[in-house]
């Protein structure tokens, strides 16, 4: 059973640039949520989709804005990057409902 | 809102026990979680408190006091391969779904 899965692993673009990170969720999991961490601090949520919508989201500007896709895949669009976007952008993924998420291996983007 | 607070950094040798702490603030409160992350990988699920006491797993075990706001992680028989930053997560009982809001994280360093 493949767990959660992110693409790609590693980005470089450039300031006012846009990008798209992608996010398989585990077997069995309806429900994504993103979250951007800085090197060397905790992880901050960003936004949670459920059945295809944002069902919540984080203190995080517009230019952050997210899909899911009938399969409960997720894709994260970031527009207009700055230099502070420069993180490792992680997905979770749970089950309606329950409580433990577990997370992807992060994609590395790094904004120049 | 919520606030989290844990130390940046600690140190222990091998073999021996650490203590990592975790105080929270919380409009409202639905469960603590422990991740125990490894440089450039994914957050791990370690474990998950909603009641006061204690939860033991093998060589780690987490404890809860909801009226002091106040969580450990215990280590035991530390490992070299335990070196990893150690995520303390609080679950907002208003929140839908599986929104986490993380602590900065505590650097462990295991010593020979």
């Amino acid at each position: 059973d493949a767990g959660v899965t992110q693409s790609p692993t590693h980005l470089i673009k450039t300031r006012g640039q846009q990008v798209t990170l992608r996010c398989s969720p585990k077997s069995g999991h309806d429900t994504v949520s993103w979250y951007q961490q800085a090197l060397g601090q905790g992880p901050q949520f960003i936004f949670q989709y459920y059945e295809e919508e944002e069902r919540q989201r984080g203190n995080f500007p517009d230019r952050f804005s997210g899909h899911q896709f009938p399969n409960y895949s997720s894709e994260l669009n970031v527009n207009a990057l700055l230099l502070g976007d420069s993180a490792l952008y992680l997905c979770a993924s749970s089950p309606g409902g329950g409580a433990e998420a577990f997370f992807g291996q992060g994609t590395r983007l790094t904004v120049v | 809102g919520q606030n989290i607070d844990q130390p940046t950094e600690m140190t222990a040798t091998e073999g021996a026990i650490v203590q990592i702490n975790c105080t929270y603030q919380t409009s409202g409160f639905n469960g603590l979680f422990w991740y125990q992350q490894h440089a450039g990988e994914a957050p791990t699920f370690l474990s998950y408190n909603v009641l006061d006491g204690l939860e033991e797993k093998g060589r780690f075990s987490s404890f809860l006091s909801r009226s002091k706001g106040y969580s450990y992680l215990l280590l035991k028989e530390l490992q070299m391969k335990d070196s990893a930053s150690y995520l303390c997560a609080v679950r907002d009982r208003k929140a839908a779904g599986n929104k986490l809001t993380f602590g900065g994280g505590t650097r462990v360093l295991v010593k020979p």
